[in-house]
């Protein structure tokens, strides 16, 4: 199984300001994913961050507000920019099993926006 | 496109009784399928999955799912609820041939009572 951590674990942040998630993992992996889960909701995928090209993002989701960096195989950030209330959520980085087959979450970083 | 459908946001069940959570998804590709827990703020834990072979798979804590292609269902069970099982749950489904994006259900927040 991977270990996956995740730097901060909970924040509160000013409007208009900008948060750096980190994302550590213990192993290489070739795909790490971002998601975010607003109160009381699933799960929604953000993008998917690719070591030596840019992000993925899913629909409803843009670089200039979510840009994410993944210089190596075991390290990735998600920054959300300029934020407002709505951003409050919880942002999980995940990433693959060897397999292929399932997912690995971190611990999740806890956003609230004053 | 896939999608999942979880039926019941809210379950509630005697301690000892038989934990029933409904998931349905939408797939046009043959499905993986996942049963993630979530504890009070805590990350996700995979719970078990289906990807190929028997239909009736058993995860972690004494609960099982089975897949049943006919009815686009593979509902998550436990003979006997326990105290500790109260958390969030979440169905989630994937296309085959490796790794993909998880799609997520909205989720079931399991209460047990005594």
């Amino acid at each position: 199984s991977a270990v996956i951590s995740q730097k901060p674990s909970r924040d509160i942040c000013q409007r208009g300001t900008s948060l750096t998630i980190q994302c550590q993992v213990d192993s290489q992996v070739t795909m790490m994913f971002w998601y975010r889960q607003q109160p009381g909701q699933s799960l929604t995928l953000i993008a998917t961050a690719n070591q030596g090209s840019e992000a993925t993002y899913e629909s409803g989701f843009v670089i200039d507000k979510f840009p994410i960096s993944r210089p190596n195989l075991t390290f990735s950030t998600l920054t959300v920019s300029n934020m407002s209330p709505e951003d409050s959520s919880i942002y999980l980085c995940s990433v693959p099993t060897a397999g292929g087959t399932e997912a690995f979450f971190g611990q999740g970083t806890r956003l609230t926006v004053v | 496109a896939q999608s999942v459908t979880q039926l019941g946001s809210h379950v509630s069940v005697s301690e000892g009784a038989l934990v029933l959570l409904r998931c349905n998804y939408s797939s046009s590709v043959p499905p993986y399928l996942f049963w993630y827990v979530q504890y009070p703020n805590q990350g996700l834990q995979l719970l078990l999955k289906y990807t190929t072979g028997a239909t009736l798979v058993k995860g972690i804590n004494g609960f099982e799912a089975e897949f049943k292609k006919s009815e686009t269902s593979f509902h998550l069970t436990k003979p006997s609820a326990h105290m500790s099982d109260a958390a969030e749950y979440f169905c989630a489904v994937s296309e085959t041939g490796g790794y993909n994006k998880l799609i997520f259900g909205a989720g079931t927040r399991l209460a047990v009572h005594p």
